[in-house]
């Protein structure tokens, strides 16, 4: 079974470009989550979509980073403009759609860097 | 909302000698509960996870946790650990159809 896809695995970039991270989740899982991870703030949940439709973007840092989900089977999350806070991994999951007693699945993330 | 609480934030051990990480959760029914482990480089993989039934469960890897409502803890143990344990875990709580909401993390450091 292909688990949670997510490219690029590395980026690297100056500031103020546009950044574009893509993430495949399992077939058949109705549910899609952004996170971020940093030293200082560790584990963050970005956005997380039912279905497609974005359920809670509450955690979304600013109108800098939009999430779209345009079908089941992918997600992009994008920075426009990118500054080097932004710099972090960035993880993908996803789960099969219900109650949260399903586990999420987790991609290997992105690591971004802004210089 | 519930919210979850990991108060090591690194712990070291002996390699042979057992281990108990922490978790203590704040809501007002049951919970879901779960531990993941993350190896650098890698995402979250799940560990084990508790939402009903018998309260001591079984894991990968050798792992268990114990779900005592009592203290509102979920405590991850482990008899004897391995060098390869070395990685980060986190505890994480949900309740119905809400949003999973992750601890801080604890680091674990495996010492021969």
């Amino acid at each position: 079974d292909a688990g949670v896809i997510q490219s690029p695995r590395h980026e690297v970039t100056e500031m103020g470009q546009e950044v574009t991270l893509r993430c495949k989740p399992i077939s058949g899982h109705n549910s899609l989550f952004w996170y971020r991870q940093t030293m200082m703030r560790g584990l963050e949940l970005l956005i997380y979509f039912n279905n497609n439709v974005p359920i809670d973007d509450s955690g979304m840092p600013e109108d800098r980073f939009s999430a779209k989900m345009p079908n089941a089977s992918f997600s992009t999350l994008k920075i426009q403009p990118s500054e080097p806070r932004d710099s972090a991994v960035y993880f993908c999951a996803s789960r099969p759609a219900g109650q949260s007693n399903q586990p999420q699945h987790f991609g290997d993330g992105t690591r971004l860097s802004i210089l | 909302a519930q919210s979850v609480t990991q108060p090591d934030i690194h712990i070291t051990v002996s390699e042979g000698a057992s281990l108990e990480l922490r978790c203590n959760y704040s809501y007002g029914a049951t919970p879901y509960l779960f531990w993941y482990v993350q190896s650098p480089g890698q995402g979250l993989q799940l560990l084990l996870k508790y939402f009903s039934g018998d309260t001591l469960v079984q894991g990968i890897k050798g792992f268990e946790a114990e779900f005592k409502r009592s203290q509102s803890s979920f405590n991850l143990r482990k008899p004897s650990v391995h060098w390869s344990d070395a990685a980060e875990y986190f505890c994480a709580v949900g309740a119905g159809y809400q949003k999973v909401t992750f601890g801080t993390g604890t680091k674990l450091q495996v010492i021969p």
